[in-house]
């Protein structure tokens, strides 16, 4: 069964870097139906699409958030990662890593999902 | 500025049927299809209930179903059960970015 686990660090200071990597378990981040992405939540608060990332290294990112988020992956680990910079407390999230399947050139639908993790900005 | 625009609420006694809706407000609104759906229970990790706009994924009680009409997809909870409270939300993607709607609270009352 396919899985996907974040891991990083959950406290940061404002103007710090947000560094995150989701492992993925069951799947091959080869495939080439997928794109791996991220996906936030402050608290109380919807969801809020970040971006994702293609095997071969195509991203796309949130157009607000462009300036500050780079997201690689690593085949060879099965495994990719999110960076945002800067940050402030209105980055404080629980962010998820979701697998994106395309469907008629299209960004279809989000599945599985990681679990999240709750990183927190604050001095 | 595109959006799919969600009530923020809707409820329900145990046994009937409610709808939330998901309008895309754009110029472009043909590429907001199809439209997927994801259930939210508190503290957990949202869980796909719809994809290509009408499919449900193995597993998803066939009590949820969703249609679309013009510029607008429904998700129809039948036979609410206590269970299905939970946010919902709409999402749908173009071909370079994914696009949420602001999520719908269902409470079963």
């Amino acid at each position: 069964q396919m899985q996907l686990q974040e891991s990083g660090p959950g406290l940061l200071k404002p103007s710090e870097t947000l560094s995150l990597t989701c492992t993925v378990s069951g799947d091959s981040i080869h495939n080439t139906n997928y794109y791996w992405g991220w996906i936030r939540q402050p608290p109380g608060k919807g969801l809020e699409w970040i971006g994702c990332i293609y095997y071969r290294a195509i991203t796309y990112y949130s157009p607000p958030l462009k300036s500050r988020v780079t997201i690689s992956v690593d085949t060879s680990k099965n495994q990719f990662s999110l960076k945002l910079n800067s940050v402030t407390a209105a980055d404080t999230a629980v962010y998820f890593c979701v697998r994106h399947t395309l469907s008629g050139g299209k960004f279809n639908w989000l599945d599985p999902w990681g679990q999240g993790t709750l990183v927190t900005v604050a001095s | 500025q595109s959006a799919l625009t969600q009530p923020a609420s809707v409820s329900g006694s145990p046994g009937q049927s409610i709808t939330i809706s998901c309008t895309a407000t754009s110029s472009d609104v043909g590429s907001y299809d199809p439209v997927s759906w994801y259930q939210q229970h508190p503290g957990k990790a949202p869980k796909l209930m719809i994809y290509e706009g009408t499919k449900r994924p193995s597993g998803v009680s066939n009590r949820f179903s969703a249609s679309k009409s013009g510029n607008t997809a429904s998700l129809t909870i039948s036979g609410l059960q206590a269970e299905d409270e939970a946010d919902y939300y709409c999402c749908s993607g173009t071909t370079t970015f994914v696009l949420f709607g602001g999520g719908t609270k269902v409470t079963v009352l």
